[in-house]
C-alpha cells in the first residue's frame, strides 16, 4: 500500500486565487513528520512547509498553509493568492521514526499550473 | 551558506562506464542521503549516512556505492552504469534523524546512460 497518496496528477488555478493540493498518508506510528516540497521546472527540490504529528496548530509559512486532519490522515497544502511562479510540481512527503532508514517517503506529486 | 551542492549537473554515460556523483553540505549536518527520481515519480532512497564513516542501504541500493570520510562530503559511486540508472539524483542532508527534522536537498544531477 502506498504510504503517501496524491490523487491529483495536475491542477489548474487562476492567478491570485487559492488552491488546495491533496495529500493522504498511511502510518501506524504516533510520531511522524509531514513535509511539502516544490520542484520547479529547473529541477531543484525546495522545502516549503512542515507539520509534526503532535502539532495541534496547522503549520503556516507565508502564503503556504497545511490543513492537517490527523484522524483522516490528510495533510493538504493550501497556497493562497497564487502567483505565476507557483507553477511547479509539488510533493508531499512523510518521515517516520528511525527504523525506516530515516528516509522521506514521497508521493507521486501534483503538477500545478497557474494561469494569468 | 551554499547549503547542499552537487556536481555535475548533467552527465551522459555509456553502458558499463563508472562515475562518481559529488555531494557537499556546509550546514554541519550529521545525516546525509542519496535519492533518485525517475520520471513521473517521487524520490526513492538509495543510501544514507548517519555520520562520517557510517553508511547504510536504502530502498534501491543495487548498482551504487557510497563512502563518508568527512561530515561535509557524501559521494555516490556508479560502478557499471546501466540504462536503468538513468534518473535524476538528489543529495540531501539533515541535522538529526528525528522524524520532525527537515531534509534539505541539493540541485540534483541529471544522469543519462546510453
Amino acid at each position: 500500500a502506498q504510504k503517501i497518496t496524491q490523487t491529483q496528477p495536475g491542477m489548474f488555478v487562476q492567478e491570485k486565487e487559492a488552491v488546495t493540493l491533496d495529500c493522504t498518508y498511511d502510518t501506524s506510528d504516533q510520531s511522524y513528520g509531514l513535509f511539502w516540497y516544490k520542484q520547479p521546472s529547473s529541477g531543484e527540490m525546495i522545502f516549503l512547509i512542515y507539520q509534526g504529528s503532535y502539532d495541534e496548530q496547522n503549520a503556516t509559512e507565508g502564503r503556504y498553509s497545511l490543513n492537517f486532519q490527523k484522524a483522516r490522515k490528510s495533510a493538504n497544502l493550501v497556497i493562497s493568492a497564487s502567483q505565476l511562479g507557483d507553477s511547479a510540481m509539488y510533493f508531499c512527503a512523510m518521515r517516520e521514526p528511525a527504523g525506516s532508514n530515516y528516509k522521506l517517503t514521497f508521493g507521486k506529486g501534483t503538477l500545478l499550473t497557474v494561469n494569468p | 551558506n551554499a547549503g547542499v551542492t552537487q556536481t555535475p549537473k548533467f552527465r551522459i554515460l555509456k553502458i558499463g562506464q563508472s562515475m562518481t556523483l559529488q555531494c557537499t553540505q556546509d550546514m554541519n549536518h550529521n545525516y546525509m542521503y542519496w535519492y533518485r527520481q525517475d520520471p513521473g515519480m517521487g524520490l526513492k532512497l538509495i543510501y544514507y549516512s548517519v555520520g562520517a564513516g557510517i553508511t547504510d542501504k536504502g530502498e534501491v541500493p543495487n548498482g551504487y556505492n557510497v563512502s563518508r570520510s568527512t561530515t561535509e562530503d557524501f559521494p555516490l559511486r556508479l560502478e557499471l552504469a546501466a540504462p536503468s540508472q538513468t534518473s535524476v539524483y538528489f543529495c540531501a542532508s539533515s541535522y538529526s534523524a528525528f522524524s520532525t527534522d527537515t531534509q534539505y536537498f541539493g540541485p540534483g544531477t541529471r544522469l543519462t546512460v546510453l
